[in-house]
């Protein structure tokens, strides 16, 4: 069966730090992974997806940004955090090919103080 | 660009009871998904169910089932008998088919408390 993990749960760093997020997935190959962000009491909001290795697409242009290294490695970075920045992340991935659902991760807690 | 509306933000309902959730949606797009995710307090989202919009038949999985009414562009959940495990913010969202972004957007989402 597939997992996905991401670490770490949950993160404080400064504002002006950098940062790094990782997700893998476990238990298939070539998924579409994605990074959500829910801010305080929203509903989540792409930021990136990834069909590939080494391909990434961006929603939304903020000072974060994504890679993906590996075929079930995603992460998500930034040289210098804002207070705006801090949120639930959340990673998800898609069978490449077939059904449309997307599986979540447990998530990341961030908070930029 | 699609729009997803979830007009109840909070709502509370019996243990037992059956409780329905509602979603509009906005799209000018003829083929898409629809799903409903659950967020519980450990704020992992878990697939509720999914409904694809060439299908006619209202999707169920267990105590949970939707109406999807096209035309109206609406998709409810109701759930069944429902139990304290049910408790979490409920989530609809939309997805336009469209090869390798299959993007999800979400609606604000619905806070669902059942008392014991």
């Amino acid at each position: 069966s597939q997992t996905i993990h991401q670490w770490p749960a949950t993160l404080v760093q400064p504002v002006g730090s950098p940062l790094s997020l990782e997700c893998t997935v476990e238990g298939t190959s070539n998924p579409n992974l994605y990074w959500y962000r829910q801010a305080a009491g929203r509903g989540l909001q792409l930021l990136f997806y990834s069909v590939g290795i080494g391909q990434i697409s961006s929603e939304v242009p903020q000072n974060l940004s994504a890679s993906r290294p590996q075929d079930r490695q995603f992460i998500l970075s930034s040289k210098k955090l804002l207070l705006s920045d801090s949120g639930f992340y959340l990673c998800a991935w898609k069978s490449p090919g077939g059904t449309y659902e997307q599986y979540f991760g447990p998530g990341t807690r961030l908070t930029v103080t | 660009a699609q729009t997803v509306t979830q007009s109840q933000p909070e709502m509370s309902v019996q243990e037992a009871e059956t409780v329905t959730l509602s979603c509009t949606y906005d799209t000018s797009e003829s083929n898409y998904y629809l799903f409903w995710y659950k967020q519980p307090p450990s704020r992992q989202m878990i697939l509720v169910i999914r409904q694809e919009a060439y299908k006619q038949q209202n999707a169920t999985e267990n105590r949970f089932s939707v109406n999807f009414q096209k035309a109206a562009k609406s998709f409810s959940l109701k759930i069944s008998d429902s139990q304290l495990g049910d408790t979490a913010m409920y989530f609809c969202a939309f997805m336009k088919l469209y090869f390798g972004n299959e993007k999800l957007t979400f609606g604000t989402g619905t806070r669902l408390t059942i008392i014991p």
